[in-house]
């Protein structure tokens, strides 16, 4: 049973609108959310993350949110540029070592 | 070389061959990590390596090996593999800090697995 669920496989977005990605969990255990980029040919790089204690955090054009009662992660990208195109995982952290995956949202932006 | 590198990039093998990935990382990172990620499913992890020993081992089937010789290189040796063993297998490293809540792991690009 997956414990992070990404429902969208795909999203496709008009270049400077807001691309919002979603991530449910199960385990209330995890303590710390990020969020990766992948491009083709290329492995993921790690983009913004958030505390378990905190609800949101702003990085330029990202914003991640947390609702911890609701057991829900969400990106949001504004605005969107063709750049970003790529697939977004979510990733919840729960040890030194360990990390739950999504399966990932493929982002396009389209221009 | 900087980052993680992983070779080859791409691997076609049988059933019966023994064939190995490696992974480098340039970082100077004390962790490493051998993740598996199938067609539309998530990142799988399968080994951890931290100071050269192995930490974590997640249920992985004993046709996978890995090694880490070095605290910067990691092989993950393949023998007798299944078709669904076909897959994109990824290494990461990180430097551990145990007084960080986290450690960022930073992904090597893949070896793209296709077992005949």
């Amino acid at each position: 049973d997956q414990q992070v669920k990404q429902n969208s496989p795909s999203l496709s977005v008009q270049e400077g609108r807001i691309s919002i990605l979603n991530c449910d969990y199960t385990n209330s255990m995890f303590d710390y959310f990020l969020w990766y980029k992948k491009y083709p040919a290329e492995g993921p790089t790690f983009l913004i993350s958030i505390s378990s204690i905190k609800d949101k955090n702003e990085d330029g054009r990202f914003t991640v949110f947390l609702n911890k009662s609701a057991k829900h992660l969400s990106l949001h990208i504004v605005p969107s540029q063709p750049g970003d195109s790529a697939v977004y995982f979510c990733a919840l952290h729960r040890s030194a070592r360990q990390l739950t995956f999504g399966s990932g949202t493929q982002l396009t932006v389209l221009p | 070389e900087t980052g993680v590198t992983q070779t080859p990039r791409h691997l076609v093998m049988g059933m019966t061959n023994k064939k190995s990935l490696k992974c480098e990382q340039h970082l100077g990172h004390n962790a490493m990590y051998w993740y598996k990620q199938s067609a539309k499913k998530p990142l799988e992890l399968m080994f951890v390596y931290n100071f050269k020993e192995q930490t974590e081992n997640n249920s992985v089937p004993s046709r996978f090996s890995p090694e880490c010789p070095n605290s910067s290189h990691l092989f993950l040796h393949l023998h007798t593999l299944q078709p669904e063993d076909s897959a994109l297998y990824l290494c990461a490293s990180s430097q551990e800090d145990q007084l960080a809540v986290y450690n960022e792991q930073f992904f090597g690009p893949g070896t793209r697995l296709t077992v005949l």
